[in-house]
């Protein structure tokens, strides 16, 4: 069965940092590009983050760049996106997804990880 | 302000058709495939249609897609009340190199 889980989400103060990382699971998953999409409490999906199989090529939303860094593991079979400058525009429910939103859509989506900016 | 445009919300009755509208440009919709996604009540998102018109295996043929030039639309056939959810397109912005979501359809079946 195909399976991505998200972890390391938590409570942050503004200016923090955060690492989350995403399992897979059930699939070759050196063949998949893998992406983050964010979720704001009562609103709708936000893409953050993808980066191609390889991780060669690596893209960004402009609302997190240049503060945020995707990157992955094909040895763990994880991908990470590590959080700077968090601010409370930050704050969601973060979603790890199998695939790009290109020709394969986004496959598989994991239950999300909280994250919450807040003093 | 998404990129892409969908109506807040649709309605109908069960057993009855709906469609859904995702209107874009010429950099995202009329250049690349599009893609839909089911959010059930507090659960994660889920592919509904993968390249326009595909639907991934386990997905029943009472959902389908189509897109003509920069604009795609989902159609629900047979409403069940189990399908209330909230709808959202997404396709790759050539333009600006980055994903993009519609603002998402809130489905409700009377």
């Amino acid at each position: 069965e195909v399976q991505v889980l998200e972890s390391g989400g938590a409570l942050v103060q503004p200016g923090g940092s955060l690492r989350l990382s995403c399992a897979a699971s059930g699939f070759t998953f050196n063949t998949y590009s893998m992406t983050w999409v964010r979720q704001a409490p009562g609103e709708g999906l936000e893409w953050v983050s993808s980066v191609t199989d390889s991780g060669g090529d690596t893209f960004y939303a402009v609302s997190v760049k240049g503060r945020f860094t995707i990157s992955r593991d094909n040895s763990k079979n994880t991908i990470y996106l590590q959080m700077n400058s968090l601010g409370v525009e930050d704050t969601a429910l973060y979603y790890c997804a199998q695939g790009g939103i290109g020709s394969t859509g986004l496959i598989v989506w994991g239950q999300g990880t909280r994250v919450t900016v807040s003093s | 302000q998404s990129v892409l445009t969908q109506p807040p919300s649709v309605s109908a009755a069960p057993g009855q058709k709906v469609t859904i509208s995702c209107s874009g440009s010429s950099s995202n919709i009329g250049d690349r495939p599009v893609s839909w996604y089911q959010q059930l009540p507090e659960t994660a998102p889920k592919l509904l249609i993968f390249d326009n018109n595909r639907r991934p295996s386990g997905i029943p043929d009472r959902f389908s897609g189509s897109k003509s030039g920069t604009s795609a639309t989902l159609a629900i056939t047979g409403l069940q009340t189990g399908d209330e959810a909230d709808y959202y397109c997404g396709a790759w912005d050539s333009r600006l190199r980055a994903a993009v979501f519609g603002g998402g359809t809130k489905l409700t079946v009377l």
